[in-house]
């Protein structure tokens, strides 16, 4: 099974900071590559699919990047609503799985 | 609007059987994939498997293999997903999400609700 390790697992940052996270695949995953944020007590949302394409009706502070086995999600300025825990998940073979979750929480 | 609603918590003895529902509307169903992902209390994301709701064709995680069955009923637009022999470490929330794969799983949106399934004597 490919595995999928985040870093960091948690953030502490302050409402306009830029943060970014980062997946890496144990072996090459091309771009197949989605991101999810996930709320508390919700289900998770997609936010990047295919390492950089933007869901529609997700703000355009997301961006996502990378290629082969290391990613970025980017928030470019944060906002009160984007504390949620954020998980990586590859599609280049199955079992798909997901990375560990990078949990943003408030400074 | 592109909605997917499982069925109500479960609460299950060990070696019992769960059978969970997911009803599809908003979107042509059969141009899809049904992901199920489920997710233990405090802890992260595990694909379970994934089910072709065009031709019905499956891919279940290995671990799973034996105890899975991922099913759909075109005609009310409804995804299943059975779990058998259900041991303790089966507690977790079950979500479906509708996969842009309608040939092989990718990428899930948007996601149900998700299902409680709780296992315990």
């Amino acid at each position: 099974d490919i595995q999928m390790t985040q870093s960091p697992s948690s953030l502490s940052a302050s409402v306009g900071d830029r943060v970014t996270i980062t997946c890496r695949a144990s072996q090459g995953i091309t771009s197949h590559l989605n991101w999810y944020q996930q709320r508390p007590g919700k289900a998770p949302k997609l936010l990047i699919y295919a390492a950089f394409s933007l869901q529609p009706g997700v703000p355009s502070r997301f961006s996502g990047s990378g290629s082969g086995t290391e990613f970025t999600l980017t928030i470019s300025s944060l906002q009160p609503e984007d504390f949620a825990t954020y998980y990586c998940q590859q599609a280049y073979t199955t079992p798909l799985t997901f990375g560990g979750g990078t949990k943003v929480e408030i400074k | 609007q592109v909605q997917l609603v499982q069925s109500g918590a479960e609460v299950k003895k060990p070696g019992a059987s769960v059978k969970v529902s997911c009803k599809a509307s908003g979107y042509t169903f059969t141009d899809y994939g049904v992901s199920w992902v489920r997710q233990a209390p405090g802890h992260g994301l595990e694909w379970l498997g994934w089910i072709s709701a065009h031709n019905g064709n499956t891919n279940y995680a290995q671990r799973l293999q034996g105890r899975l069955t991922m099913t759909t009923d075109t005609s009310t637009t409804t995804a299943y997903m059975e779990l058998r022999r259900l041991r303790s470490d089966d507690t977790a929330v079950y979500y479906c999400a509708r996969d842009i794969g309608s040939s092989w799983p990718n990428w899930f949106d948007p996601w149900g609700q998700g299902t409680l399934v709780t296992v315990s004597s």
